[in-house]
């Protein structure tokens, strides 16, 4: 079965910069495009960007352009996002999901990201 | 992009239906059929249980169902049980190939 498998919690300082991976089985990974999705502690989801690994393209949302990055390594089936000039509104718990037809399914188990001095 | 507008709570009896609105825009709901729900139970991942509007994933119960009418989507859970007090996400493409999710609605069972 489709399975997203993530990196390890992370704490960064405030400025800096940090880069979440997902390894993904399971599927061709050649085919599929990957998103993003944040959420803050005790709050909703947020959709921070997405990539089509085939291609290396993809978009994010408004608010993240020009601060997220986000590529694919079609050797090794691995999808990764960056995400610099951390602030503390960037601590979150950050998920890699499968997007079929903007469906998200299924989920990485999500990576903590804490931002602190 | 502004996030879709859902009720903060909803709740029900067991056995009763409830219906979660999601009311958005020209930009996303109302003009595309890639709306989706999630479900996700305190501390634990989310979970899709519809997409495109009405269609469900294999596995999950045939008593969430889902609809559009013109800028707002709904999520209805008939014959509620003690297992669907969660909370409950909807999101829609939109127009600037960016996808919003909305800000969530905690269904509880009384």
């Amino acid at each position: 079965q489709v399975r997203l498998v993530q990196s390890e919690a992370e704490v960064k300082k405030p400025g800096s910069s940090v880069k979440v991976s997902c390894k993904a089985s399971g599927i061709i990974f050649s085919t599929v495009a990957i998103s993003w999705v944040r959420q803050a502690p005790g709050q909703g989801l947020e959709w921070v960007g997405g990539v089509i690994p085939a291609f290396g393209t993809g978009n994010s949302a408004e608010k993240f352009k020009g601060r997220v990055v986000m590529t694919a390594d079609l050797s090794t089936t691995t999808a990764y996002m960056e995400l610099t000039s951390l602030t503390s509104e960037d601590t979150a718990t950050y998920y890699c999901v499968r997007d079929y037809r903007r469906g998200f399914d299924p989920w990485g188990q999500g990576t903590l990201v804490i931002v602190s001095p | 992009q502004s996030a879709l507008t859902q009720p903060a709570s909803v709740s029900g009896s067991p056995g009763q239906s409830v219906t979660i609105s999601c009311t958005g825009t020209d930009s996303d709901i109302g003009s595309y059929n890639f709306v989706s729900w999630y479900q996700q139970h305190p501390g634990k991942i989310p979970n899709l249980i519809i997409s495109e509007v009405t269609k469900r994933p294999s596995g999950v119960s045939d008593r969430f169902s889902g609809a559009k009418s013109g800028n707002t989507a709904s999520l209805t859970i008939s014959g509620l049980q003690t297992e669907d007090e969660a909370h409950y996400y909807c999101s829609s493409y939109t127009d600037k190939n960016s996808l919003v999710f909305g800000g969530g609605t905690s269904v509880t069972v009384l």
